[in-house]
């Protein structure tokens, strides 16, 4: 059975800094990698996905994420923050072509000072 | 309608009581994922369908949790004889079938928020 692990439970940065967040996966195949955010007060969001092909993948609002298959890790980046990316990140997979579940790592929660 | 729909959003009630929570789907998705979310953790899988088809179940479905989807569109998750330990956000998901990237890109829901006394 897949798992991830998200070491990083709470984040704290200040306006412009950079961010990682660090995102490790176990799964012998394949792999479709995810991650997800929620504002405050808001639903689930998907921030970008990887599926296959160029290992760095573009999302939303300036985020990207780079899979390291040797590593198992998906780690997600962003040069500058802001404060409105205040939010707790999800990290998932799923095994690849399949329809099971998406596993869920805990949670990483930002929180980014004006 | 673009999004998945959960209602109620919020439900109290004492322990012992059944509870219903209900989801409706984005319309041309034929993928139905029920999540169950508690503080500080991630959403983690309790059931799935595939039109009309419970195809796989978690083992943190107990007999208690019942979930249907009878005409392959809305979706039901029933909890009988509810428990303090049930309380957590109950999410609902759906995707698109048929497609190897579509299918594993799941869209949530608000989410209906248990609160058993």
């Amino acid at each position: 059975a897949q798992s991830v692990s998200q070491h990083n439970h709470h984040v704290i940065l200040s306006e412009a800094a950079s961010l990682e967040l660090g995102c490790n996966y176990s799964y012998g195949g394949t792999v479709n990698l995810f991650w997800y955010v929620q504002y405050p007060g808001q639903h689930l969001q998907l921030l970008l996905k990887y599926f296959s092909g160029d290992p760095l993948v573009k999302g939303i609002k300036g985020f990207e994420a780079e899979f390291i298959k040797s590593k198992f890790s998906f780690n997600l980046r962003k040069p500058s923050v802001q404060w409105s990316d205040t939010a707790e990140y999800f990290c998932a997979v799923i095994a690849s072509g399949s329809a099971r579940q998406l596993t869920f790592g805990s949670g990483t929660q930002l929180t980014v000072l004006p | 309608d673009t999004g998945v729909s959960q209602d109620p959003r919020h439900k109290i009630t004492k322990r012992g009581q059944n509870v219903t929570f209900r989801c409706d789907p984005i319309s041309e998705h034929n993928r139905l994922y029920w999540y169950r979310q508690t503080l500080g953790q991630g959403p983690e899988f309790l059931t799935y369908f595939q039109n009309e088809a419970q195809l796989e179940k978690s083992r943190l479905l107990s007999d208690r949790f019942s979930a249907e989807r009878p005409k392959g569109s809305f979706s039901t998750l029933e909890i009988q004889r509810t428990e303090q330990g049930d309380s957590a956000m109950y999410l609902c998901a759906s995707s698109l079938g048929g497609q190897v990237s579509g299918a594993n890109v799941l869209t949530f829901g608000a989410g209906s928020r248990l609160t058993v006394l």
